[in-house]
């Protein structure tokens, strides 16, 4: 079945440091969308890729979909306390069934003031 | 709208006992679907619906049961809690199964199994 791996699982950094989480899958995903659950709270949608070779921006975040629609970043530049929480990828597989998307672990960011 | 509604916010059962989780949604989405979420397993999908009368298993369907009856609601149902049941979970919705519909996610529920 579909898998989707995101590394790394934790990552500190101090304020103002990037940070980076990758997300691969096993298949060919149809796009690829982006969550962040602040601590104690629910995911919230950031963005999507659908695109092979995508590149989307917002503000200080920077969101890659691979050429072969099979891998995905995420990049923070520049880091605030305000960025703490997890990211998590999302994805379906390429003709798939429709419902199921398939969520990645999730990158569990701190950032240190 | 207030969007995607879950009910209990905190609930403690013991082992054997049976509870049904509240999700609604208020925005007339197609798709809903039942998560949990355990520490560093990110989010597994249990339940799922396409639609009024329509449910079909997730990743970890197993102890728990769905049922669609209105576009708005779609409970989740613990037959016969277990410690392993512990967890907090999500439910979420979309406006269709069309591949490119972002999911709303409800507050979650969290879930203690004595």
């Amino acid at each position: 079945g579909q898998q989707v791996m995101q590394i790394p699982q934790y990552q500190h950094v101090q304020e103002g440091e990037d940070f980076t989480t990758y997300c691969n899958s096993s298949t060919t995903l149809s796009n690829i969308q982006w969550y962040k659950q602040r601590p104690g709270g629910h995911p919230v949608f950031l963005i999507q890729l659908v695109k092979s070779g995508e590149v989307k921006k917002q503000k200080r975040l920077t969101f890659q979909f691979g050429e072969a629609k099979k891998n995905s970043s995420l990049h923070i530049t520049a880091t605030q306390t305000t960025d703490v929480g997890t990211y998590f990828c999302a994805g379906r597989n390429r003709g798939s069934t429709l419902g199921r998307l398939c969520f990645g672990r999730g990158t569990q960011l701190t950032v240190w003031p | 709208n207030a969007g995607v509604t879950q009910t209990p916010k905190f609930q403690v059962l013991k082992t054997g006992q049976s509870m049904t989780l509240q999700c609604a949604q208020d925005m007339n989405h197609e798709y809903m679907s039942w998560y949990r979420q355990d520490p560093g397993m990110g989010l597994r999908l249990i339940h799922y619906s396409v639609g009024a009368g329509i449910t079909d298993q997730g990743e970890v369907p197993n102890g728990y049961n769905v049922s669609r009856s209105t576009t708005e609601d779609f409970p989740l149902r613990l037959l016969s809690a277990a410690p392993s049941q512990t967890s907090v979970y999500f439910c979420a919705s979309s406006y269709s199964t069309q591949i490119t519909d972002t999911q709303y996610f409800g507050p979650g529920t969290r879930l203690t199994v004595l």
